[in-house]
């Protein structure tokens, strides 16, 4: 069974560009969310869905900071206009809904903003 | 705002020592993570308490939870290279009936050496 998958593993952009993360989850799983860890502080929480509601946005930092759920399958993060302060990676994990308790992660998305 | 502590950042050992990691965080949670990471790599489940009192193992691995304290030890025996790793713990948060927006602390980084 597959696991989460992000896409792109890295990217390099220039503040003011746009950049769109994507993320599949494990098939089946209603839970998704975006976390991130910039450089030397903890992993934060960004947003959860459940399907293709949002649940919780209260970590997402401000309004260039846009999370889709199309269908409830996949899921982009979209930063728009990219700044500096927003280089880290992007981590994005799913759950399943009814059974068991277990959070999966992806390799994360890099992003660095020059 | 529910702060997790992780202690300690760095952790140097030789090869068939034992040792703790220590989790203390803030406010009220029966759930708590302990997920593994290496470079590049994505976060890793290795454990989920979620009672007080829960202990868990895997192979060299024991993961202890005390809700009262507010406390998660994560427990190193006999430590091998392969562990070199960086460790998580993270705390669950609910909100709004949905579960598991983790709150995570620092991350230990341990190196095992020969």
């Amino acid at each position: 069974e597959a696991g989460v998958t992000q896409f792109p593993s890295h990217s390099v952009i220039e503040k003011g560009q746009t950049v769109t993360l994507r993320c599949d989850p494990i098939s089946g799983h209603d839970n998704l969310y975006w976390y991130r860890r910039v450089m030397g502080k903890e992993i934060k929480f960004l947003l959860h869905f459940v399907k293709e509601s949002k649940q919780d946005e209260s970590g997402m930092p401000n309004n260039r900071f846009l999370a889709e759920r199309t269908g409830g399958t996949y899921s982009t993060l979209k930063v728009q206009p990219a700044e500096l302060e927003d280089s880290g990676v992007y981590f994005c994990a799913s759950k399943a809904r009814a059974q068991g308790n277990t959070i999966y992660f992806g390799e994360g998305s890099w992003l660095t903003v020059v | 705002e529910l702060k997790v502590e992780q202690n300690p950042l760095f952790l140097s050992m030789q090869e068939g020592k034992n040792y703790t990691i220590y989790c203390n965080y803030s406010t009220t949670s029966d759930r708590l993570y302990w997920y593994r990471q290496d470079p590049g790599k994505s976060l890793e489940s290795l454990f989920v308490l979620l009672s007080n009192g829960a202990v868990k193992q895997e192979g060299r691995l024991m993961a202890s939870l005390d809700t009262k304290a507010r406390l998660s030890t994560l427990h190193i025996t006999a430590a091998v290279h392969d562990l070199s790793a960086t460790y998580f713990c993270a705390v669950a948060l609910y909100g709004g009936g949905a579960t598991n927006k983790l709150i995570f602390g620092t991350g230990t980084l341990l190196a095992v050496q020969p």
